[in-house]
């Protein structure tokens, strides 16, 4: 399957900050790449759906100005979450879609991150 | 609410048992998915499922659909500690290629 690497794969920062993740798809061309947030013991909850060369679609509840995703290479997107506070600290994992035969939707999921903000 | 209901919530076996894992959805599908993820990992892909197919193996597992009782079972033959994981199903469908994850079932394998 595809081979998807995030970085970093886990960061502390203080209150207020922004921290920006990265989510490559490292032998694939993704034009679509997803971003998921979960909470310790909790399922994975969909963020927004990053689409190569155009603006991302946010899932509904999802603040798209403190959530900020680009995604301006096939290989390359990033989620920066800004002014971050206690409340944003979560496992983010991205994913990407490979289409397979007969139209097949598969994703590949990358390592995750795991924010903690102090 | 959630797409994907698995039960149970959590199953601890012994090696060499057999796990069942189950899943319930609320809207049609196209296909079904089951993922399976470490603690503090990522997910793996393990089998996806079509609607109009019934029953995949693949090694020790084997899945199974039933689209008119909306629900999908997976089942880990001669269960291995390593098979110590959460699982998850996950719906997709539509042109928007969007999965939507149940809670998970945590495995726990003794060894």
């Amino acid at each position: 399957g595809a081979v998807v690497s995030q970085h970093p794969s886990w960061v502390i920062c203080k209150s207020g900050t922004s921290v920006k993740i990265e989510c490559r798809s490292l032998d694939f061309q993704a034009t679509t790449m997803f971003w998921y947030r979960q909470f310790p013991k909790q399922s994975l909850m969909l963020m927004a759906t990053s689409n190569e060369g155009s603006k991302a679609t946010y899932e509904q509840g999802v603040e798209k100005d403190k959530f900020l995703i680009n995604h301006a290479s096939l290989t390359l997107s990033t989620l920066t979450v800004t002014s971050a506070h206690p409340e944003d600290s979560s496992f983010y994992i991205c994913s990407d879609r490979v289409m397979g035969l007969a139209g097949r939707n598969e994703q590949f999921f990358g390592p995750g991150t795991r924010l903690t903000v102090l | 609410s959630q797409q994907g209901e698995e039960d149970p919530q959590a199953l601890s076996i012994q090696e060499g048992e057999n796990a069942t894992m189950n899943c319930s959805y609320k809207t049609s599908i196209n296909n079904l998915q089951w993922y399976r993820q470490n603690s503090g990992r990522g997910l793996v892909h393990l089998i996806l499922i079509r609607s109009n197919e019934r029953e995949k193996h693949s090694g020790r597992l084997r899945v199974t659909l039933d689209t008119s009782k909306k629900s999908s079972s997976l089942l880990i033959t001669a269960s291995r500690a390593a098979d110590t994981a959460s699982y998850f199903c996950a719906t997709g469908g539509g042109s928007n290629y969007k999965l939507t994850f149940g809670k998970g079932t945590l495995l726990t394998v003794n060894p």
